[in-house]
């Protein structure tokens, strides 16, 4: 299973767009990478999923490298709603959802 | 919008006690779930439930816990003889199918936080 590596932190201005890497090098040919977010201890949000093309959603955008072995979650215009701890999550085992440490993402006025 | 309902928010409980978490899945969801997240960890997979019978348990779904669908609509998870460490936020997800192309149905509750003294 591919395994994947994230900051584990990232500050960003309100209204400016949040830019949060993942590296997903050993990512195979079929794994899909899935965006989730937590908020406060809240339960996971789905934000976003993709396999080789950008997405994009009304949530956010998913750009993933050629390669595949990276891939960048954006969301356009940050607000204070938006500090969350974000998972990148590659691949699925099962049905089920493996989660990592993610990156607290702290959004500032 | 849809969602997974979970009850109580919050649950104290003696050691030893036996508690049940509640959860209502989305209505035409087919496939159930329970994570739990103890303070400051990741969230982790307990056990994932799909056509009346567990599909699918981590090492932490030992004999102490169990899961079921007692009726139409409700899920859920069965604690027999809790343990401080059980203290954590469980969080119910439901799904329409399997994982395919059309992820975002997986939808979580807002969680249970059980606290166990």
């Amino acid at each position: 299973d591919a395994k994947t590596t994230q900051p584990p932190s990232m500050d960003c201005a309100e209204g400016r767009a949040a830019n949060l890497p993942c590296n997903h090098s050993t990512i195979s040919g079929n794994e899909y990478v899935y965006w989730y977010r937590q908020i406060h201890s809240q339960g996971p949000q789905y934000i976003i999923h993709g396999l080789k093309n950008n997405e994009t959603n009304e949530m956010a955008s998913l750009i993933i490298t050629e390669d595949r072995k990276s891939s960048t979650l954006i969301l356009p215009h940050a607000t204070l709603r938006d500090t969350a701890v974000y998972y990148c999550i590659v691949g699925l085992r099962g049905n089920k959802l493996v989660f990592g440490a993610g990156t607290i993402l702290r959004v500032k006025s | 919008e849809p969602e997974v309902t979970q009850t109580p928010s919050h649950q104290v409980t003696q050691m030893g006690q036996e508690v049940i978490l509640r959860c209502v899945p989305i209505s035409n969801h087919l496939y159930f779930y329970w994570y739990r997240q103890i303070l400051g960890q990741k969230v982790e997979f307990l056990v994932s439930f799909y056509n009346n019978e567990i599909s699918e348990k981590s090492e932490i779904f030992d004999d102490q816990f169990s899961v079921e669908r007692p009726d139409g609509s409700n899920f859920t998870l069965k604690i027999r003889s809790t343990k401080l460490e059980d203290s954590a936020m469980y969080f119910c997800a439901s799904s329409e199918g399997p994982f395919g192309r059309d992820f975002r149905d997986y939808t979580f509750g807002s969680g249970t936080r059980l606290t166990v003294v």
